[in-house]
């Protein structure tokens, strides 16, 4: 099962920042946080990931609290073509005995309105 | 463009039939996994290669599921005598695990096979 909770939509203003939370308070200290999404009719997308540190690159920031028990992706300027589903996931996704599979949820609906 | 490819795209067949879709990964990717995704859901994990080996397969592979992965290059899943609970988008993925210092592998999405059983 997955060890996140999201809201299941959210709207926004194209031009206007896009903020996605996501509960994880689960997580343990070796699993990180990562985000991906899929648009209509297209495979899932790998968009950022992290540990305890905040992230940032071309495609959108991620927050991590403190705590490590929740997080919130940031697309600075949602554009229509940001419209998609978001999952975030936890994982120890790495290293030569893991398996490296995504534990999908079913993720946040993001919609961006002209 | 060299991402990774599935055929078909989309796939009708009656109940009862059996089916096989492929998929062609990332040329030097070593690991591929395929997922299924059910409508408004996330997709679930099915079965992964590591090179040319299955190594794990998820509870949701029932008998009738087969997947290869000859000469680690492309893999094939097939469903045998399938039912209308198959019906589903079949994703396939590809990454270069352990290729990069130990860290994270993204995984790259096919489109996938949209498979409805009748």
């Amino acid at each position: 099962d997955a060890k996140t909770t999201q809201p299941p939509s959210m709207d926004c203003a194209e031009g206007r920042a896009a903020n996605l939370p996501c509960n994880h308070s689960t997580i343990s200290g070796n699993e990180y946080v990562y985000w991906y999404r899929q648009i209509h009719s297209q495979g899932p997308q790998y968009i950022i990931h992290g540990l305890k540190n905040n992230e940032t690159n071309e495609m959108a920031s991620l927050i991590i609290t403190e705590d490590r028990k929740s997080s919130t992706l940031i697309l600075p300027h949602a554009t229509l073509r940001d419209t998609a589903v978001y999952y975030c996931i936890v994982g120890a996704l790495w290293g030569s005995s893991n398996t490296g599979k995504l534990i999908f949820g079913q993720g946040t609906t993001l919609q961006v309105k002209p | 463009d060299t991402g990774v490819s599935q055929d078909p795209r989309h796939k009708i067949t009656k109940r009862g039939q059996n089916v096989t879709f492929r998929c062609d990964p990332i040329s030097e990717h070593n690991r591929l996994y395929w997922y299924r995704q059910t409508l408004g859901q996330g997709p679930e994990f099915l079965t992964y290669f590591q090179n040319e080996a299955q190594l794990e397969k998820s509870r949701l592979l029932s008998d009738r599921f087969s997947a290869e992965r000859p000469k680690g290059s492309f893999s094939t899943l097939e469903i045998q005598r399938t039912e209308q609970g198959d019906s589903a988008m079949y994703l396939c993925a590809s990454s270069s695990w352990g290729t990069s210092g130990g860290t994270y592998n993204e995984q790259f999405f096919g489109p996938g096979t949209r498979l409805t059983v009748l």
